[in-house]
């Protein structure tokens, strides 16, 4: 079993919609990333969040320690949208650990 | 611009070949990190760096093989690598320990034929 999970592994969506994507993890956590991955791999880190809730233009994001449970949000959903979304967590013993991803496709 | 930048972009190798991947940030940070990432697997984290020391290898087979001259300048030598080693290669840096934000390189993919 992965330390992290994620779901849905796949996700489709209308335009405009708003997106969840969740992320839930077994291990002491000292911080929780969330990596956006485009096709042809280029990754970027959107969030790095140890509490609480964190937004920058149309995403948010918010973690729950007490439930191990981190939550992506995405508003109003545009078809540039689309890419892989990963979390990853870091443990109390600095060792890193990520989920398989999420494939976001977000239709005109 | 992301200010990591990894060469070469696709890499194809026989088993028998020795090639090296490199990797250089421009952010004045002072860890790396190597990671592979197969097809339909999690990210899997290879190796790390801090002030130019190895501070991790995650039972990484020898016929991968991190150099760290500086801490502007990664590099992953490879050597008789088998086909399922292929993958696409990431970079990484950020300020020490995988606290801070991470910014990753555009990746190499590579085959192993």
């Amino acid at each position: 079993k992965n330390e992290v999970e994620q779901s849905p592994q796949n996700l489709t969506a209308q335009e405009g919609e708003f997106i969840t994507i969740n992320c839930s993890y077994s291990v002491g956590i000292s911080a929780l990333h969330w990596l956006q991955q485009h096709p042809g791999g280029g990754i970027v880190s959107l969030f790095m969040l140890s509490s609480g809730k964190k937004k920058h233009g149309r995403l948010i994001a918010t973690i729950n320690i007490q439930e191990k449970h981190s939550s992506l949000h995405i508003t109003a959903s545009h078809p540039r949208d689309s890419a892989v979304y990963i979390c990853a967590v870091l443990n109390t013993g600095n060792q890193f650990y990520f989920g398989t991803g999420t494939s976001l496709t977000v239709i005109p | 611009e992301t200010g990591v930048t990894q060469t070469p972009r696709h890499l194809v190798m026989g088993m028998t070949n020795k090639k090296s991947l490199k990797c250089e940030q421009h952010l004045g940070h002072n860890a790396m990190y190597w990671y592979k990432q197969s097809a339909k697997k999690p990210l899997e984290l290879m190796f790390v760096y801090n002030f130019k020391e190895q501070t991790e290898n995650n039972s990484v087979p020898s016929r991968f093989s991190p150099e760290c001259p500086n801490s502007s300048h990664l590099f992953l030598h490879l050597h008789t690598l088998q086909p399922e080693d292929s993958a696409l290669y990431l970079c990484a840096s950020s300020q020490p320990s995988g606290v801070y934000t991470q910014y990753f390189g555009p990746g190499t993919r590579l085959t192993v034929l």
